[in-house]
């Protein structure tokens, strides 16, 4: 079974802090990793999407990582903002084709 | 449309009803997902649309629950005999094509069987 997860659960931080979250899958074999926000009551907003051959991708603030060796992928926030604050989700497309999702990590950054 | 749109945005129903959910994918997209996700838990899949070809089923969580997609765009995920466990939103996907393409999600239906 494929498994994605996330850590931390949950995190609280300052605004104006740089922080990193981790994703970390057992299919070495996926086609690609995407990042979502999700915000109370909403559905999912797509942020990065990282092509398996690729090994980053910027947008912003933020920058994600992916190295399928390891089976993991970071998602970088750089000077966090208080509209930061959301529920954060990476997925990844496999032999499947449906994304996998992970448990997701819970953000507020605090005023 | 620009997006994926999702309908009703919430709908209500008396517990043994059926429902019926929609969505409008970004066109041009063949590749469809629909997912559920109950209070306070993660994303469960429950169908997987690509093109003309089967559907991926597998994670339909009971036969009450089926879904089509005609003309290879609009979906329907239809619940029959709605339980209270039903209750969750439900989320609808679209990208270009399978595997490693970006998907995009509509805002979903809060779906809430009393």
């Amino acid at each position: 079974k494929q498994e994605v997860t996330q850590i931390p659960a949950a995190l609280s931080v300052p605004e104006g802090e740089n922080l990193v979250l981790n994703c970390s899958f057992t299919d070495s074999a996926i086609y690609n990793l995407q990042w979502f926000r999700q915000d109370p009551g909403k559905g999912l907003t797509s942020l990065l999407l990282i092509q398996s051959s690729q090994r980053e991708q910027t947008s912003g603030r933020l920058n994600a990582s992916l190295d399928k060796s390891s089976g993991r992928s970071t998602l970088y926030i750089a000077a966090s903002q208080p509209g930061d604050s959301a529920t954060y989700l990476c997925a990844h497309t496999g032999g499947g084709n449906k994304l996998t999702f992970g448990t997701g990590t819970q953000l507020k950054v605090e005023l | 449309g620009a997006g994926v749109s999702q309908s009703p945005s919430n709908k209500v129903t008396e517990k043994g009803k059926d429902v019926e959910l929609r969505c409008d994918p970004i066109s041009g997209h063949t590749a469809l997902y629909w997912y559920r996700q109950s209070l306070g838990q993660g994303l469960e899949f429950l169908i997987y649309f690509q093109g003309n070809s089967a559907p991926d089923k597998s994670g339909l969580p009971s036969d009450r629950f089926s879904a089509e997609r005609t003309g290879g765009s609009v979906s329907t995920l239809t619940i029959q005999r709605t339980q209270q466990e039903d209750s969750a939103v439900y989320l609808c996907a679209s990208s270009l094509l399978q595997g490693g393409t970006e998907a995009f999600f509509g805002q979903g239906t809060r779906l809430t069987v009393v």
